[in-house]
């Protein structure tokens, strides 16, 4: 089966800009989560979605947001960005948020660099 | 959150064992301990995981001692597609609660030809 989809892989974006990031969860999983890795920081949790509700946001300033669709695709936004929003951001996808025994598959990834 | 430790690196030689060990002295009797490795260019991928009992799978067996306030995860026969930054997390169990993950430094593990 098709695993966790990501778009677009790499992007360059300018200080000030928005940028959009999309995830395409495996076929059946509900649940969709966001994880910024930085060299300095490591991965770091951002938010959390099930049934297009947001379930849990990581520290993280108002200029991140996410939302998902009734389809379970989820997008997160990134305004006015700063040279430190360059990252790698994660999308893992799992069958619901709250079992403990829960697995979540990934994806490859954003790329994103800001100048 | 309760947290976990692991050495920041380890080596191995290709085709041997390698045990790789994680301390989590904070785990409540709900935490799960998972394990992830993420390889290099690619995101995390999933191990293995278990509550109280040693777990198998294809990839892995993951020893938890019998307090549970360290755990061991055991790879059989290390390849050079093994190295990577292995994970250890500990995930809440108490439904209703976040499913977040909470990723620490990680060992990395180095295999040598």
């Amino acid at each position: 089966k098709a695993g966790v989809t990501q778009t677009p892989r790499y992007l360059i974006k300018t200080r000030g800009q928005q940028v959009t990031l999309s995830c395409s969860p495996i076929s059946g999983h509900r649940s969709v989560s966001w994880y910024q890795q930085t060299p300095g920081q490591g991965l770091q949790f951002l938010f959390e979605y099930f049934s297009e509700t947001q379930r849990n946001k990581g520290n993280f300033p108002g200029r991140f947001s996410g939302r998902q669709f009734s389809n379970s695709r989820s997008e997160m936004n990134v305004s006015t960005l700063e040279l430190g929003d360059s990252a790698l951001y994660l999308c893992a996808s799992s069958r619901d948020f709250s079992s403990g025994a829960n697995v979540l598959t990934f994806g490859a990834g954003s790329r994103l660099t800001v100048l | 959150d309760a947290k976990t430790t692991q050495p920041n690196s380890m080596e191995s030689n290709e085709e041997e064992p390698v045990h790789l060990p994680c301390n989590h002295s904070t785990i409540s009797g709900t935490d799960y301990i998972h394990w992830y490795r993420q390889l290099p260019s690619q995101g995390p991928e999933y191990v293995i995981h278990g509550l109280t009992s040693n777990v198998n799978n294809r990839m892995a067996s993951l020893a938890i001692a019998e307090d549970r306030k360290s755990s061991t995860l055991i790879l059989h026969r290390a390849t050079l597609r093994d190295a990577a930054v292995y994970y250890c997390i500990l995930r809440d169990g108490i439904p209703g609660n976040t499913g977040k993950l909470i990723f620490g430094q990680g060992t990395t593990l180095q295999v040598k030809p």
